[in-house]
């Protein structure tokens, strides 16, 4: 089983929806959970980051962490075309080995 | 402002080969990292420099040898390429855990 568990798609929504991409862990040392977005044939770009639990809010997106669950996912309001891309979440703690494991990515297309 | 910058974008080798992938930051970041990408398996760690002098091994260093230059530069060399090697290599920067920022890729096979 991998760390990190995030459902590749692809996942097509029409403009305007509210997309939620997702992720669910096995670690429960995780403290920082992230969001990048990838563009193709670029290189990943944080979204944003929440540490522990709790919601984080950025213009359209929100970043929400539920512990408890393992469980962190990404919405996206009133999605545009521009939003089309691969979403990888990635998760880490603070100890001294700062590493980051990432999931696979989901591929999402906003159709106009 | 460039970010983080790297050479070659492109790179076909034969087995057996060796090269140097190059990585430069002007964050003034402490932190750098060195990520493979390959389909199904996300990104990969392959050795990581938190500081200017230091470098320690990822989750798949084998085969993979870094160099911390000075704070700008970290290259990643190969010394006999594999086609297991064949992969998007990326490198990026970074002062904490929760944020990297992260260069365009090298893509590279290796036939």
């Amino acid at each position: 089983q991998k760390e990190v568990e995030q459902d590749p798609g692809p996942l097509s929504v029409p403009e305007g929806a509210i997309v939620s991409l997702n992720c669910t862990y096995s670690n429960s040392a995780f403290q920082y959970f992230m969001w990048y977005r990838q563009y193709s044939r670029k290189g990943p770009e944080l979204l944003m980051y929440t540490y522990s639990s709790g919601n984080k809010e950025d213009g359209r997106f929100t970043a929400q962490v539920d512990k408890s669950s393992k469980y962190i996912s990404l919405f996206i309001r009133d999605s545009q075309p521009s939003d089309s891309a691969t979403y990888l979440c990635a998760m880490g703690n603070s100890g001294g080995y700062q590493k980051v494991t990432f999931g696979t990515g989901t591929k999402l297309q906003v159709i106009p | 402002n460039a970010g983080v910058t790297q050479t070659p974008k492109f790179q076909v080798l034969k087995t057996g080969q060796s090269m140097t992938l190059q990585c430069a930051q002007d964050m003034n970041h402490n932190s750098m990292y060195w990520y493979r990408q390959d389909p199904g398996m996300g990104l990969r760690l392959i050795y990581y420099s938190a500081s200017e002098g230091t470098t320690d091994k990822g989750e798949v260093p084998n085969g993979y040898n870094v160099s911390r230059l000075n704070k700008r530069e970290f290259s990643l060399r190969l010394e006999s390429a594999a086609p297991s090697q064949t992969s998007v290599y990326f490198c990026a920067s970074g002062e904490g855990i929760y944020e990297q920022y992260f260069g365009p890729g090298t893509r590279l096979t290796v036939t």
